[in-house]
């Protein structure tokens, strides 16, 4: 069956960084395109980034570009966010979503990443 | 950047009909897809490409989209369908959630 595991949040300084990790498994991760979306304490989701299946092509939200990789080894099956320059705002659950056509089939348990000092 | 307006809340007796809204102006173009997710969960693809529904979903939950407005229905709610609920479309390439509905049933 599908999986998709999550980790790499935890406690963070402002303007430090982090990297995300999701393990995939049960499907070919090669073939499909990966999302991350957040959701901050309290809030609902926010959609985060998405990279293609081959990796050749990314695209982030306005209020992560410029400090967010979205990234992939289709060797390893895993999806990364590399996330720079890290806001309180960016505090959140980060969920990674597995594309089916142009929607999530499945997700993660999500990891929770708190930017504070 | 493009927007999902969805109402906050919406509240109905057990065994109602619940419809929730969700707006925006690609959606002409755009499907719909719409998810679920209960306190503390990750969430769950309820209905997509506006009216499908996957399998494991039951009857009660449907969709449907017409202009710029898609809504998902649940005809019959029953307590446990006590849930958040997000519409989800693409704008390009990008990804955009509706703000997302607090379902009630009581």
């Amino acid at each position: 069956q599908v999986q998709l595991v999550e980790s790499g949040g935890g406690v963070v300084q402002p303007g430090r960084s982090l990297r995300l990790s999701c393990a995939a498994s049960g499907f070919t991760f090669s073939n499909c395109g990966m999302h991350w979306v957040r959701q901050a304490p309290g809030k609902g989701l926010e959609w985060v980034a998405v990279i293609w299946f081959d990796g050749s092509n990314k695209y982030y939200a306005d209020s992560v570009k410029g400090r967010f990789t979205i990234s992939r080894d289709n060797s390893k099956n895993t999806l990364y966010l590399q996330m720079n320059s890290l806001r309180a705002e960016d505090t959140a659950v980060y969920y990674c979503a597995k594309e089916e056509l142009v929607y999530f089939d499945y997700w993660g348990q999500g990891t929770l990443v708190t930017v504070s000092s | 950047s493009y927007e999902l307006t969805q109402p906050p809340s919406v509240s109905v007796s057990p065994g109602q009909t619940a419809r929730i809204t969700c707006s925006g102006d690609a959606l002409p173009k755009k499907y719909a897809h719409w998810y679920q997710q209960k306190s503390g969960q990750a969430p769950v693809l309820v209905i997509y490409e506006d009216s499908k529904r996957p399998s494991e979903i039951p009857e009660r939950f449907s969709g449907s989209s017409s202009g710029t407005m898609a809504t998902l229905t649940i005809s019959g709610a029953q307590v446990e369908d006590e849930a958040d609920y997000y519409c989800y479309s693409t704008d390009s390439s990008e990804g955009v959630f509706g703000g997302g509905t607090t379902l009630t049933v009581l």
